[in-house]
């Protein structure tokens, strides 16, 4: 079955510090890649996506991803986050033949502690 | 645009009773998605339309839930009768285009409607 799976649960980060979140999508095909937030107490927002070309996606907020093919992989990296950038944050594969569908992982909890 | 609008925002039931879930995509999109979020699964696909026809069903968790979409302005979530499990948040989300067009395929969410079951 096709699945996303996010490695880390819940990260604690100081502010300052650099940020990776871990992605990896179960699917042989060609997919599109996302990355969205969920802000406390809001609904979910795009942060960046991947349909495309160069691997390495820049989004809002300073937020970057990388697109790994051969690992089926597509974390995301923040190289010094702030404490507004406590949320949570969802990884989402489309497999291309899929329609619009898609497949979310269960999510991080981010805390950035001040 | 006014985005995805979702009502009610909040709604507190007793186990057993009707709950009707709206949703209003944003206009000229293409396809509409219900998810429900909880703590324990986390984001799920229930259903998805594609111009206002049913494509997937397979995330209806049992028979007490069903969607509609009479047209393409408005969905409905509909759950009879509703028990304490059924409590979580569900988002609406449209989408323009499908998804062969790579590029068009991204989401958008409504705010969703928190959901108690007593």
């Amino acid at each position: 079955a096709q699945s996303v799976s996010q490695h880390n649960h819940h990260v604690i980060l100081s502010e300052a510090a650099s940020l990776e979140l871990g992605c990896n999508y179960s699917y042989g095909g060609t997919v599109n890649l996302f990355w969205y937030v969920q802000y406390p107490g809001q609904h979910l927002q795009l942060l960046l996506k991947y349909f495309s070309g160069d691997p390495l996606v820049k989004g809002i907020k300073g937020f970057e991803a990388e697109f790994i093919k051969s690992k089926f992989s597509f974390n995301l990296r923040k190289p010094s986050v702030q404490w507004s950038d406590t949320a949570e944050y969802f990884c989402a594969v489309n497999p291309y033949n899929q329609g619009g569908k898609l497949i979310f992982g269960q999510g991080t909890e981010l805390s950035v502690k001040p | 645009d006014a985005g995805v609008i979702q009502s009610p925002r909040h709604e507190v039931t007793e186990m057993g009773q009707e709950v009707t879930l709206r949703c209003k995509p944003i206009s000229g999109h293409d396809y509409l998605f219900w998810y429900r979020q909880t703590m324990m699964r986390g984001l799920e696909l229930l259903i998805y339309f594609n111009n206002n026809v049913p494509i997937d069903d397979s995330g209806m968790p049992e028979d007490r839930f069903s969607a509609k979409m009479p047209n393409a302005s408005f969905s409905t979530l509909k759950i009879q009768p509703s028990e304490p499990r059924d409590s979580a948040v569900y988002f609406c989300a449209s989408s323009p285009l499908p998804g062969y067009v790579r590029s068009y395929n991204e989401q958008f969410f409504g705010p969703g409607t928190r959901l108690t079951v007593l």
